[in-house]
């Protein structure tokens, strides 16, 4: 059973660039929650998707956006990269009603903006 | 502000070792709480959770008790080895949100 699967797993962008990041969930999974990673720091929330519409969002810019999917996979869009926005992105999956006892993390994207 | 505070690192210690981690959370309610760990390159890996107070998680020698009177989830282990050095996040989660709150996360080293 094939876990959380991101791709790519590395990206070098220039500033100013638009990048995509894609995210496969766990089987039987329904709900995507994106998540930056920066240098030396926890995992800050980004936004999470269900049922194709974005959920919640935390504090980031309208730069950050995304899809999702009818198989319940997802894509996260940044625009305009700027050199801050150089992270580990990582993906989790879940099942609605019972996110708890699934919450599953892929090994994440690393982005780098030169 | 962060609802999860963790004691920085890095914290250095030589294997067999005793280890303490250790974290507090702020929440309105009762969140489940979460030990992840993340080893150099590579994404986070679940290592123990505890969904309601005096809960104790456990998992490969590591330990924690939720401590609902001091809102604390303290990782410890009783004898670490080489191969636990790694980054250490204590997170919490609450139903209503359904998100993960993650610590700025503990880097660990152990020396052989």
């Amino acid at each position: 059973d094939a876990g959380v699967t991101q791709s790519p797993t590395h990206l070098i962008k220039t500033r100013g660039q638009q990048v995509t990041l894609r995210c496969s969930p766990k089987s039987g999974h329904d709900t995507v929650s994106w998540y930056q990673q920066a240098l030396g720091q926890g995992p800050q929330f980004i936004f999470q998707y269900y049922e194709e519409e974005e959920r919640q969002r935390g504090n980031f810019p309208d730069r950050f956006s995304g899809h999702q999917f009818p198989n319940y996979s997802s894509e996260l869009n940044v625009n305009a990269l700027l050199l801050g926005d150089s992270a580990l992105y990582l993906c989790a999956s879940s099942r609605r009603g019972s996110p708890l006892y699934g919450y599953t993390f892929g090994s994440g994207t690393r982005l780098t903006v030169v | 502000g962060n609802s999860v505070t963790q004691m920085e690192g890095p914290v250095t210690l030589s294997e067999e070792a005793f280890l303490t981690i250790n974290c507090t959370y702020t929440a309105t309610g009762y969140p489940s709480l979460f030990w992840y760990v993340q080893y150099p390159g590579e994404g986070l890996q679940l290592l123990l959770k505890a969904t309601k107070a005096d809960d104790k998680g456990s998992n490969k020698g590591f330990e924690a008790t939720y401590r609902k009177e001091t809102t604390s989830f303290h990782l410890e282990k009783g004898s670490v080895q080489v191969s636990d050095s790694a980054v250490y996040f204590c997170a919490r989660f609450m139903n209503r949100d359904d998100k993960i709150i993650f610590g700025k996360g503990t880097r660990l080293h152990i020396l052989p």
